[in-house]
């Protein structure tokens, strides 16, 4: 009953390397996001996907890029981190139905330095 | 645009104490309207919901009345625990589609 798995839970990267934070979801869900959470700020839909090989623009799309290749994976790459990108990651997945209950993950704790 | 407003800064209170948080939201057309909760070191789960004008969402003794005339959806329980302490996000969908907006979100701490 693993819902929504986020890996890895924690990462420390310096300024201008690259990571892929993995999401994985069981649910046979159709609609997979992916958040950044920041003091003060809520969370923010960074990009998402309304299917297998689909992915579309959120709110702060720049510096990320995602890939959904399986139904039950949905990946966000950053390719050259900033200190910005500092901040906690979210993935969720819901049903392919109006007002459907979001499942997040665990959350991923990523810092640049 | 679609976007959810709660009132500012952290809410402290003593247990049994009765809380709201209050929450307003823009949105075109009828969006569904949630409250999610995330306790420490984990996700965020859903709380409640309500998906039209004048429903009650409820849960754990936690309810939430959609008032579209306000355009509000405030967060009520009557005796708070000491349990009850998380973080508490409003929410909406728009019509249409499953995209969340959330509110920045309001840090509870109930103390004993």
């Amino acid at each position: 009953n693993a819902g929504v798995t986020q890996t890895p839970k924690f990462r420390v990267l310096k300024t201008g390397q690259s990571m892929t934070l993995l999401c994985a979801q069981d649910m046979n869900h159709e609609y997979m996001y992916w958040y950044r959470q920041d003091p003060g700020m809520g969370l923010r839909l960074i990009h998402y996907s309304v299917g297998e090989g689909t992915t579309a623009k959120g709110e702060v799309p720049d510096g990320y890029n995602v890939s959904r290749l399986k139904k039950q994976n949905f990946l966000l790459g950053l390719e050259s981190a900033a200190p910005s990108q500092t901040s906690v990651y979210f993935c969720a997945s819901t049903e392919d139905r109006t007002s459907a209950e979001a499942f997040f993950g665990q959350g991923t704790r990523l810092t640049v330095v | 645009g679609n976007s959810v407003t709660q009132m500012e800064g952290p809410v402290t209170l003593s247990e049994e104490a009765f809380l709201t948080i209050n929450c307003t939201y823009t949105a075109t057309g009828y969006p569904s309207l949630f409250w999610y909760v995330q306790y420490p070191g984990e996700g965020l789960q859903l709380l409640l919901k309500a998906t039209k004008a004048d429903d009650k969402g409820s849960n754990k003794g936690f309810e939430a009345t959609y008032r579209k005339e306000t355009t509000s959806f405030h967060l009520e329980k009557g005796s708070v625990q000491v349990s009850d302490s998380a973080v508490y996000f409003c929410a909406l969908t728009p019509y249409g589609n499953n995209r969340l907006a959330f509110g920045k979100g309001n840090q509870v701490v109930v103390i004993p």
